[in-house]
């Protein structure tokens, strides 16, 4: 499975954007990156998935180079319930289900 | 749909007794999945069923470990003899076997 870095934390202050960059410098040719968001005291949820370049849903946008060795989530405007603990996963499919390992995450404080 | 149900929301117990939590996924999803989160290891995952076939169960720390799903609606992870050691967030998610996987509440665990 390749190893994801991500910053520890991160601040913010209302009505930013926020983008947290992780890096997947040995992602193989089939993985996927995956974001999940983790809230105090609940299980994590799924943000958003992509492959390659750029994939935006209501959520947020991830931001993916051509080398995919990174990709960046992009928060647009957050609030202050954006505050959590955002996951990189990077995995690919076997026997059709995504192998991926969450590590310790981004915390991201959001600032009135 | 309810979403992936586990139950007790917390539990406490006495090192040496055996412990028993529950987990009902979403209904029509045929991944199963135990996850463990602590403060110094993060999200791991334990095992994972598919189609209530347990198909990888590396993550499992020892014996003292087991997890069954005896049919497609509910799953047990059981810890018996339980440590001190083992107290943790407990987390079920089940998935269709995309990246979108769905977290119940979790279960904390506390081992005095």
């Amino acid at each position: 499975l390749a190893k994801t870095t991500q910053p520890i934390s991160m601040d913010s202050y209302e009505g930013q954007e926020v983008n947290i960059t992780c890096s997947h410098n040995n992602i193989a040719t089939n993985d996927y990156i995956t974001w999940y968001q983790q809230f105090p005291s609940q299980g994590p949820r799924f943000i958003i998935q992509g492959y390659k370049t750029k994939v935006t849903n209501e959520v947020a946008s991830l931001f993916i180079p051509a080398d995919r060795k990174s990709s960046t989530l992009s928060l647009p405007r957050v609030s202050l319930s954006d505050t959590a603990v955002y996951y990189c996963l990077v995995g690919a499919y076997s026997g059709g289900y995504q192998k991926v390992t969450f590590g310790i995450g981004t915390k991201l404080q959001v600032i009135p | 749909d309810a979403g992936v149900i586990q139950s007790p929301r917390h539990e406490v117990t006495e090192m040496g007794q055996e412990v028993t939590l529950r987990c009902k996924p979403i209904s029509g999803h045929d991944y199963l999945f135990w996850y463990r989160q602590t403060m110094m290891r993060g999200l791991e995952l334990l095992i994972y069923f598919n189609n209530n076939v347990p198909i990888d169960d590396s993550g499992m720390p020892e014996d003292r470990f087991s997890a069954k799903m005896p049919n497609a609606s509910f799953s047990t992870l059981k810890i018996q003899p339980s440590e001190p050691r083992d107290s943790a967030v407990y987390f079920c998610a089940s998935s269709l076997g995309t990246a979108e996987a769905f977290f119940g509440q979790g279960t904390r665990l506390t081992v005095v």
